[in-house]
């Protein structure tokens, strides 16, 4: 079975372009989550779907971050326009239940370096 | 708030030797508590969780950690280490089912032969 995988593995843009990142969760699993770690600090929840709708969105940093999860299946997040302090690493899970009582399986991660 | 505390950024130990990696906790209601280990250049995988029942809770490659209520504490434990076991750990909390995870700073798990 194919576990959660991202797209890219790492992109370095420049100060004011655009990134989209992709996450394709495992088959079937409903619940789809964001989070992003900063160099060295804790890891963080960006966002929370259930099948395509924003279940929670309370971690996302601000307007320019928009997270996509058209028809229940893959995921996108678009940072426009993209600032140094967005760099780090974007992490993508999946889960079948609710994540607190069934554990999630994460991807490898996008380190995004903004220049 | 939610929040999780790994006092220390990293643990070295012998191969062998037994080995732990703290977690406190700060939640509101009972919380469920989980344990996630990154290997280089791989995604964060799952070693164990507590939910509710019995306070010791077993993993995969031999981890177990214990639920202390009054000190609110999560602690990963090993009997005896593994070169291999030298990762990133990280310990989370979740007040909610299906709720977000709440993570901890990490901690580097250093095992020398």
């Amino acid at each position: 079975e194919a576990g959660v995988t991202q797209f890219p593995s790492h992109s370095v843009i420049e100060k004011g372009q655009t990134v989209t990142l992709r996450c394709d969760p495992i088959s079937g699993h409903d619940n789809l989550y964001w989070y992003r770690r900063v160099m060295g600090k804790e890891i963080k929840f960006l966002l929370h779907f259930v099948k395509e709708s924003k279940q929670d969105e309370s971690g996302m940093p601000n307007n320019r971050f928009l997270a996509e999860r058209t028809g229940g299946t893959y995921s996108t997040l678009k940072v426009q326009p993209a600032e140094l302090e967005d760099s780090g690493v974007y992490f993508c899970a999946s889960s079948q239940g609710g994540q607190g009582n069934t554990e999630a399986f994460f991807g490898q991660g996008t380190r995004l370096t903004v220049v | 708030a939610q929040s999780v505390a790994q006092p220390e950024d990293q643990v070295n130990v012998a191969e062998g030797n037994p080995l732990t990696v703290k977690c406190t906790y700060s939640v509101s209601g009972n919380p469920y508590l989980f344990w996630y280990v990154q290997y280089p250049n791989r995604g964060l995988q799952f070693l164990l969780k507590y939910i509710t029942g019995d306070n010791l809770v077993k993993g995969s490659y031999g981890f177990e950690a214990e639920f202390n209520k009054s000190q609110t504490s999560f602690h990963l434990k090993k009997p005896s280490a593994l070169v291999s076991d030298s990762a990133l750990y990280f310990c989370a909390v979740s007040r909610l089912q299906g709720g977000k995870l709440i993570f901890g700073q990490g901690t580097e798990l250093s095992v020398k032969p």
